[in-house]
Parts: structure tokens; C-alpha cells; sequence
């Protein structure tokens, strides 16, 4: 079974403060990717990456930046957390030979 | 613009009362239907790929069926375990990398 983790399921942080948020998988899989999904948005996309040390954005990227720097972890990174990036934090992943992502657990973030 | 909707938004089901959820697309070149359910706090969790018209999946009381336009998941006397968010998604046009989701369906099913 496909297996993708993330480092926290509950984070309560304080405005302005830096945020990493890590995800791993241990399939092999190439690619990998950030959503946050919200009440009435549904799931969003913030960033994703094709292979190591290449990423690109999503469709909101703003306020956020990530790293890949080993196939097996992608991490999401809130340079100056702010009260509307509250939200949960979806990492997936998936195989290039195949459209099918996988979904980590989720990291419930508050912002205050 | 892909667009997938999904419809209803809401669910409320007794215990064994079966039903269908909808999920209608328009994108161009389908590569896959993907069905997710999510229970509450967690993580999406995978179910079922279609990729063709006419192409049927099954797993224990859930049945995912496709046509060119729209995709259906039919629940054959469901379970309170049932109860869940069922999402769908297809590949979007011009980026197979990325998916366009669903705003899902919010099922319930009381005992």
C-alpha cells in the first residue's frame, strides 16, 4: 500500500512565524503535492513537484514556498504565517506512469 | 475551463435506503475519473479509476460507473460506516499533472 505521511495532524502557530509543514511518501513516487482545502473551496492547489529540486505552482502559491530536495519528501513552507492560512494542509503523491494521487492523513493548521 | 460538479451537495440517507451521487465534467480528452471518500479530518482516501465510457468498478457497496459526460457512484444499501465526503476528480486539460476536484458530496447515513 501506498504510504504518505505528514510530520503533524494538529499545528497552532502564531502570526508572522515561519511554518514547515513535511510531507514523505515511500512509494517512489516522482511526483508529489500540496492542497489546502477549506469549507466551500474545496481542495486547492499550492504547489506540486515532478522530480527532485523541480517544483511548480499551483493555483495559489501566494504567501507560500516549498522544497524537494530527496525524491521521498516535499515540504511546504509558510515564510510568515498569516491568520487566513489556516486551514488543512493536504500533502499526495503519485507515479508518473498513472494519474491516481495519494493522500496523506492532513495537518489541521491555526494561524492566531 | 475544466469544471467538475458534483451534485448533491448533501446526503441524508436511512440505513439501507440506496441512492446515487453525481459527478459531471467537461474537459477536453478524459484521462481517468478518480472517486476519493474522506472521512472527517482526514486525508482523502483513494477509491476507484475509471477511464472509458461504459466502464464499471465495485467495491463492496459502492459501484463507480462513467459516461462522456458525467460519472456516477451508486450505493447499494449503505451503512452508518458509509457516512463520509465522496469527492471526484479527473486530469486537468493541458497539465495532466494537476487535478480539477469536485466540491464532493456530503453523504449521511442514519441507522
Amino acid at each position: 500500500d501506498v504510504k504518505v505521511t505528514q510530520s503533524s495532524r494538529y499545528l497552532v502557530k502564531r502570526t508572522g512565524e515561519k511554518v514547515f509543514l513535511e510531507c514523505v511518501q515511500d512509494m517512489d513516487h516522482e511526483n508529489m503535492f500540496w492542497y489546502r482545502q477549506d469549507p466551500g473551496l474545496g481542495l486547492r492547489l499550492i504547489y506540486f513537484s515532478y522530480d527532485v529540486k523541480m517544483k511548480e505552482k499551483g493555483d495559489i502559491p501566494e504567501g507560500y514556498s516549498v522544497s524537494r530536495e530527496k525524491k521521498e519528501r516535499f515540504s511546504l513552507i509558510l515564510e510568515s504565517a498569516s491568520t487566513n492560512q489556516t486551514s488543512m494542509y493536504l500533502c499526495a503523491s503519485r507515479t508518473s506512469g498513472s494519474y491516481e494521487q495519494f493522500f496523506g492523513p492532513g495537518t489541521r493548521l491555526t494561524v492566531l | 475551463e475544466d469544471q467538475v460538479t458534483q451534485s448533491p451537495e448533501a446526503l441524508r440517507l436511512q440505513e439501507g435506503e440506496s441512492s446515487s451521487l453525481n459527478c459531471s465534467y467537461t474537459v477536453s480528452g478524459l484521462r481517468g475519473l478518480f472517486w476519493y471518500r474522506q472521512d472527517p479530518g482526514k486525508g482523502p482516501e483513494f477509491l476507484f479509476t475509471l477511464y472509458s465510457a461504459g466502464e464499471e468498478k465495485e467495491k463492496e457497496r459502492l459501484k463507480a460507473t462513467l459516461t462522456k459526460k458525467e460519472s456516477f457512484l451508486h450505493i447499494t444499501a449503505p451503512k452508518p460506516e458509509d457516512s463520509a465526503t465522496y469527492l471526484c476528480a479527473v486530469p486537468r486539460t493541458g497539465s495532466a499533472r494537476q487535478l480539477t476536484f469536485g466540491s464532493g458530496t456530503q453523504l449521511t447515513v442514519l441507522p
